[in-house]
């Protein structure tokens, strides 16, 4: 299986500063048909998980342009521009690029 | 809209049954995939289960296989888990969730909470 490996664990961010969360892969995460599968998810508390970005780099209908996804291969990286407070919650990485789908263990961003 | 809707959870003992149902509303269930991810109380992600968009293939998290079964009915716009031989670490919520061939995980229902204890 794939491990995803999440830093840092908690992020206490202050009002209208960035945040930034890293993601690492056990293997590479580029399919045979040429597709990275690495997304990155929102958990606001009390809320379901919710598609942020997807394929790495693309942002899902409605999302905010403050929230950006980088990366290739095993190393990727969440970046939110300015924090506002709705973006308090936890932020999982997963991948789709083979079974089983594994999930980071979870970075909770936090209001300073 | 996509609207997803579980339901058929509940505490339950261990060694006993439950299945879960996710009604589908929103988009053309019969053409895509869908998973079942669970959370354990306060606790991360797991997927548990997928199932092709015409039920041909399905694939199982290995805390799950063998006791799991996940199924759909494009019929009905309904997904389903077959829970069998729960166990107390199977307690979590569970949600089903839409896959798409670029989006994986693109759309979740709210959960349903199922308590596995004596």
């Amino acid at each position: 299986d794939i491990v995803m490996t999440q830093t840092p664990l908690s992020s206490p961010v202050t009002l209208g500063q960035p945040a930034s969360i890293s993601c690492r892969s056990s293997q590479s995460l580029v399919h045979s048909d040429g597709n990275t599968y690495l997304s990155w998810l929102q958990q606001r508390p009390g809320q379901p998980p919710r598609l942020l970005i997807y394929k790495i780099s693309n942002r899902f209908s409605g999302v905010p342009d403050r929230f950006s996804g980088s990366g290739a291969g095993t190393d990727f990286t969440l970046k939110i521009s300015r924090v506002e407070a709705e973006d308090v919650g936890v932020y999982y990485c997963t991948q789709a690029t083979q079974f089983p789908l594994t999930f980071g263990g979870g970075t909770k961003v936090e209001i300073k | 809209q996509v609207q997803l809707v579980e339901s058929g959870g509940g505490v339950v003992q261990p060694g006993g049954s439950l299945r879960l149902s996710c009604a589908a509303s929103g988009f053309t269930f019969s053409s895509y995939g869908m998973h079942w991810v669970r959370q354990a109380p306060g606790k991360g992600l797991e997927w548990v289960a997928f199932i092709r968009y015409d039920g041909s293939n399905k694939y199982y998290a290995d805390s799950v296989k063998g006791r799991f079964t996940i199924s759909r009915d494009n019929s009905k716009n309904t997904l389903y888990l077959q829970m069998n031989s729960l166990r107390a670490e199977d307690t979590a919520v569970y949600y089903c969730a839409k896959d798409h061939i670029v989006a994986n995980l693109d759309y979740w229902g709210q959960g349903t909470l199922v308590t596995v204890s004596s």
